[in-house]
């Protein structure tokens, strides 16, 4: 079957250079973003996350920026390796609050290829 | 895969046929998730759970159901399978901390199905 890297689109770095993906996300009132790595064949991979009372967070190699007033969310990788590539895409958090039977759903992006040439 | 296996892996089956795929997870998660992956389009939320025998419907629910009697398994059944359904099943966890956020939901390997 077709790839899930099909149809999406793709950002293509050296080797070494910084990498900046970005998301624009739906929701204003969405309070939880995180992104997930998904590599050809496998489950999606959580990378990070932030709450939307920040506007920065680091990880290791990764950085997420949080523009809440343009409801924009970028994932900076530093350093890019081969093993970068992969999709990457966001997630919203939806959730409406808590009421025990309340669900927890989260609203995914298409998502970006990200393609490291050596 | 945050102690989440799949099973099958990978099926073929035939229009018309029931297929039950299983998702299975260690880490005693309350919440579990099915999401389907094709090319164009983003994850969508078939069905999930938030506790024993306690499901909701999600985005694309029609032709799915779903049951889950323990905590550890989450059972998605195709009652008569069509080639539309034909995808890159996900299994995701997760366990919200209390109050009104979500926790980081944590993906399975991922059963490819084809319908002929």
């Amino acid at each position: 079957g077709e790839s899930v890297g099909l149809h999406l689109p793709t950002l293509s770095v050296q080797e070494g250079d910084n990498s900046i993906i970005n998301c624009a996300y739906s929701n204003s009132a969405s309070d939880y973003f995180i992104w997930y790595k998904q590599e050809s064949g496998k489950g999606p991979q959580f990378i990070i996350d932030i709450r939307s009372n920040m506007d920065k967070r680091q990880g290791q190699r990764v950085t997420v920026l949080l523009n809440k007033t343009v409801k924009h969310l970028s994932l900076q990788i530093a350093a890019t390796q081969p093993g970068d590539s992969a999709v990457y895409f966001c997630a919203e958090n939806l959730a409406s609050g808590w009421s025990g039977g309340s669900n927890y759903k989260l609203t995914f992006g298409k998502g970006t290829l990200l393609t490291v040439n050596p | 895969d945050a102690g989440i296996t799949q099973s099958p892996r990978h099926k073929v089956t035939e229009t018309g046929t029931p297929v039950t795929l299983r998702c299975h997870q260690t880490e005693n998660h309350r919440y579990m998730y099915w999401y389907r992956q094709d090319p164009g389009h983003g994850l969508r939320l078939i069905h999930y759970s938030y506790g024993v025998k306690d499901t909701d419907k999600g985005e694309v629910s029609d032709g799915y159901s779903v049951s889950r009697s323990k905590t550890e398994d989450f059972l998605l059944t195709l009652e008569s399978a069509t080639s539309s359904q034909t995808s890159v099943y996900f299994c995701a966890i997760s366990e919200p901390l209390r109050g009104p956020r979500t926790d980081t939901q944590y993906f399975g390997p991922g059963t490819r199905l084809t319908v002929l």
